[in-house]
């Protein structure tokens, strides 16, 4: 699977919109986007994926630039429970394991 | 509608005793996937799993390490002569195949479990 590349960490005040950045200039045309969350003590979580159109659900946005080598994930309102490590992944054609990173450590000030 | 189910939550063993963790995939799932997150450090990959065939096991350890699907009931990760550095988290995770265009999965979700904690003492 393609490799992707995100900050390490980022800052976010409560009530406001976070965008989580994440370049994955190797992507190929069959791989899908995925974006998975982790908060503290708990098991990974599905947030959003996309292949090619912006996708919107009740968690988040995705917003895929139009050559694919970059995402951004957007979190309309941050809340203190959005604080986790969340992780940009792409999922090729065969599609079976996910390959996680280091993730962007996501802090939320009240 | 259950999701992913492991248990125990907690297992404390001595060094050299065996460990066995249990994951039941959502409903309609049949793949099930393995991974370990070590104290402070990332999620890595062990094994992924079919019923009664293992898929990849690419990142499972070489020994005392094993893993199982079977036809009916949890998938099994069972780990032998357990050591310290075996402390870890354990998640496992399904998922079901997409049904995509071309046929290719790689839309398709993992939903993960709240994972097992083992404490080597």
């Amino acid at each position: 699977d393609a490799k992707t590349t995100q900050p390490n960490s980022m800052e976010s005040n409560e009530e406001e919109p976070v965008h989580l950045p994440c370049n994955h200039s190797t992507i190929s045309g069959t791989d899908y986007i995925h974006w998975y969350r982790q908060l503290p003590s708990q098991g990974p979580e599905y947030v959003i994926h996309g292949l090619t159109s912006n996708v919107n659900n009740r968690m988040a946005s995705l917003a895929i630039a139009e050559d694919r080598k970059s995402s951004t994930l957007i979190l309309h309102r941050a809340t203190l429970r959005d604080a986790a490590v969340y992780y940009c992944i792409l999922r090729g054609e065969y599609g079976n394991k996910l390959v996680f990173g280091a993730g962007t450590i996501l802090r939320v000030k009240s | 509608n259950a999701g992913v189910m492991q248990n125990p939550r907690h297992l404390v063993r001595r060094r050299g005793q065996e460990a066995r963790l249990r994951c039941s995939p959502m409903k309609g799932h049949s793949h099930v996937y393995w991974y370990r997150q070590l104290p402070e450090e990332g999620l890595k990959f062990m094994v992924y799993l079919q019923k009664e065939n293992i898929i990849d096991e690419s990142g499972m350890p070489k020994e005392r390490f094993s893993a199982e699907f079977p036809k009916e009931g949890p998938s099994i990760l069972r780990i032998q002569q357990v050591v310290r550095g075996d402390s870890a988290a354990y998640f496992c995770a399904s998922s079901q195949v997409a049904k995509m265009r071309g046929g290719f999965p790689g839309a398709n979700v993992l939903t993960f479990g709240a994972g097992s904690r083992l404490t080597v003492l």
